[in-house]
């Protein structure tokens, strides 16, 4: 079975501290995202990787890196929290888009962060 | 550029009933368009996609959607709606341009709420 693990379901911070999100993926996949999900935002992008040290912004970049040392695994960091990062993030991945695949996203089951 | 408007924030129906859950899209080219599903405090879950063969798309759990390009409209129907159908439901476009890599840029609507009562 298809699987995307979030390994923190939830997390509380405080203002200034450094955040790591980590995400692991078992189906191979090329692609892979982080998403931020805030009630009547629906979902933003924030970053996307589309192979191994490769990444690109999405809409919502600012406050936010990210790494992708191994295929399998894509990290999300938050260098210095801030309040207005309180939200659900989701990970995802995907297979590279082709003419055969119409790119459907695997989602994990999200990380809540609070930060105070 | 793309995008994508769900047109209810909240629907609410009575179990038994048929569930309409409304959604109409912009998109430069011809669209790959998507319904996903979320229960409280999972993932989203992809309930059915359309990818330009057949306009009436069956998907899981008895939903359906019919890609409509005259409305430009992809609605989510369901014949008869279960308690277990209540979760919040995205409407996903995806256009032929945006992320490099061949990671197609997807925009997602802001969502819809379901609410199924006895």
């Amino acid at each position: 079975d298809v699987k995307v693990t979030q390994s923190s379901r939830y997390l509380v911070k405080r203002t200034g501290e450094k955040v790591f999100l980590e995400c692991v993926q078992d189906m191979d996949h090329e692609n892979m995202f982080w998403y931020r999900q805030d009630p009547g935002l629906g979902l933003r992008l924030i970053y996307f990787s589309y192979d191994v040290k490769m990444k690109e912004k999405g809409d919502i970049p600012e406050g936010y890196s990210v790494s992708r040392e191994k295929k399998e695994r894509f990290s999300l960091i938050l260098e210095s929290a801030s309040t207005n990062q309180t939200s659900m993030y989701l990970c995802a991945s995907s297979l590279r888009t082709g003419s055969t695949n119409t790119g459907e996203l695997f989602f994990g089951e999200g990380s809540r962060l609070t930060v105070l | 550029a793309q995008s994508v408007t769900q047109l209810d924030s909240h629907v609410s129906v009575s179990e038994g009933t048929p569930v309409l859950l409304r959604c109409n899209y912009s998109s430069s080219y011809s669209p790959s368009l998507f319904w996903y599903v979320q229960h409280p405090n999972k993932g989203l879950q992809l309930l059915l996609k359309y990818t330009s063969a057949a306009t009436l798309v069956k998907g899981i759990n008895g939903f359906e959607a019919e890609f409509k390009k005259s409305e430009t409209s992809f609605h989510l129907t369901k014949p008869s709606a279960h308690m277990s159908d209540a979760a919040e439901y995205f409407c996903v476009v995806k256009g032929g341009g945006g992320l490099t890599g061949g990671g197609n840029k997807l925009t997602f609507g802001t969502g819809t709420q379901l609410k199924v009562e006895l």
